[in-house]
């Protein structure tokens, strides 16, 4: 069965400091993974997804996430966090029928 | 591109009454999601809905809930009678197919009271 694990419930990190959410996935395939930002109220949406091209996926707003199939992990990136950041992080993987199976999420707050 | 259309945004009724969601996809999408989401945790799938037909209700509690997608568009999902423990976020899903690695575009969902 697939599953996702993100390793913290809360990230916090200074403006301008770089932004790592963790990730490790499971996976009796070769897996498609996707992560999703929720901000307050909002619906989810999509920042970038890895079906198996590139190991290294770019998203929006200058995330970014690498695919390493001997650590299992998929962990988001961004080289400088800004206050619009502050969102819920959803690591998500697809089985076989696209079904999506959520991660547990990782809140990320943003300091002045 | 239009999103995915909710409604209502918010939904504030007494325990045991019925109630409805409703959800528009985005335009040319056959595929249908209805998620739960609870408090600080990840979305699961109720249902999904490839045009008409219900191809994945296995986590749909069925004494309760029930749902629709009479011309393979819009969707509709119904909790009758409401319990305190319904009280979470209600989301609605739309992809192209049903494909691992096709994207899945969410609309806004409906938030749950039940007092």
């Amino acid at each position: 069965a697939q599953s996702v694990t993100q390793l913290d419930s809360h990230v916090s990190v200074s403006e301008g400091t770089p932004v790592l959410l963790r990730c490790n996935y499971s996976s009796s395939y070769s897996p498609s993974l996707f992560w999703y930002v929720q901000h307050p109220n909002k619906g989810l949406q999509l920042l970038l997804k890895y079906t198996s091209a590139a190991t290294l996926v770019k998203g929006i707003n200058g995330f970014e996430a690498e695919f390493k199939k001997s650590e299992t992990s998929f962990h988001l990136t961004k080289p400088s966090a800004h206050m619009s950041d502050a969102a819920e992080y959803f690591c998500v993987v697809s089985d076989l029928t696209g079904k999506l199976i959520f991660g547990q999420g990782t809140e990320l707050s943003v300091k002045p | 591109e239009a999103g995915v259309v909710q409604s209502p945004r918010y939904k504030i009724i007494e325990k045991k009454q019925p109630v409805a969601f409703w959800c528009n996809p985005i335009s040319g999408h056959n595929t249908l999601y209805w998620y739960l989401q609870n408090l600080g945790q990840g979305p699961e799938l109720l249902i999904r809905y490839e045009n008409e037909e219900a191809v994945d209700d296995s986590q749909l509690p069925k004494d309760r809930f029930s749902a629709e997608r009479l011309k393979g568009v819009d969707s509709t999902l119904k909790i009758q009678p409401a319990e305190l423990g319904d009280s979470a976020v209600y989301l609605c899903a739309s992809s192209r197919g049903t494909a691992p690695t096709d994207t899945q575009y969410f609309g806004p969902g409906t938030r749950l009271t039940v007092l």
